[in-house]
């Protein structure tokens, strides 16, 4: 079976500095892996994804997020955060081509000014 | 695009009431799924519909809970009696049948029973 683990749940930090989300996950089998975000009272929106190709795959409101493959992980990071960017982001994990979605606990961010 | 509605936003009843919560998903999409969110859960499965059939209820908490999908472009999620601890943000989200299976989610109906 797979499994999320977001072991944040907050995370504060100042405007401009730079943050990482940790996302670390559980699957015999291939996996893609998605960073979803939540801005309050809204549903969720796609920020990055990662299929096969390149490790590294970039948002366009320049948060990346790496595939570590032999470390099961897929951290979200910004070199630095904008006041914007306060909302919960949510990592997950579908086995590759099937529907079901296994989310994380989230991680609250909140920017401080 | 509207991108996926969901209604009401908000639902406020009382125990042992029947509420229904509805959904369109994005145009085109065939694959369709009610998602609850709580503060003690999180994001939990409810249902999994594709081109118009439920293809995994596993996540749905109990007899009182009910969903259909009548046609490609709707579908509803029934709680029938209500009880308060079914408060919760209720998603429903879409996806197409890229490889990708990004789903697309709706803003969500927060439900609260008294």
């Amino acid at each position: 079976a797979q499994s999320v683990t977001q072991l944040d749940s907050q995370v504060p930090v100042f405007e401009e500095a730079p943050v990482e989300l940790r996302c670390n996950y559980s699957s015999s089998v291939s996996v893609y892996l998605f960073w979803y975000v939540q801005y309050p009272n809204q549903g969720l929106q796609l920020l990055l994804k990662y299929l096969s190709g390149s490790t590294l795959v970039e948002s366009i409101n320049g948060f990346e997020a790496e595939f570590n493959k032999s470390q099961t992980s897929f951290h979200l990071r910004k070199p630095s955060v904008h006041i914007s960017d306060t909302a919960e982001y949510f990592c997950a994990v579908s086995i590759s081509g099937t529907y079901k979605y296994i989310f994380g606990t989230g991680t609250r961010l909140k920017v401080l000014a | 695009d509207a991108g996926v509605i969901q209604s009401p936003r908000h639902e406020v009843t009382e125990m042992g009431q029947e509420v229904t919560l509805r959904c369109k998903p994005i145009s085109g999409h065939n694959s369709l799924f009610w998602y609850r969110q709580t503060m003690m859960r999180g994001l939990e499965l409810l249902i999994y519909f594709n081109n118009n059939v439920p293809i995994d209820d596993s996540g749905m908490p109990e007899d009182r809970f009910s969903a259909k999908m009548p046609n490609a472009s709707f579908s509803t999620l029934k709680i029938q009696p209500s009880e308060p601890r079914d408060s919760a943000v209720y998603f429903c989200a879409s996806s197409g049948e890229e490889v990708s299976n990004e789903q697309f989610f709706g803003p969500g109906t927060r439900l609260t029973v008294l």
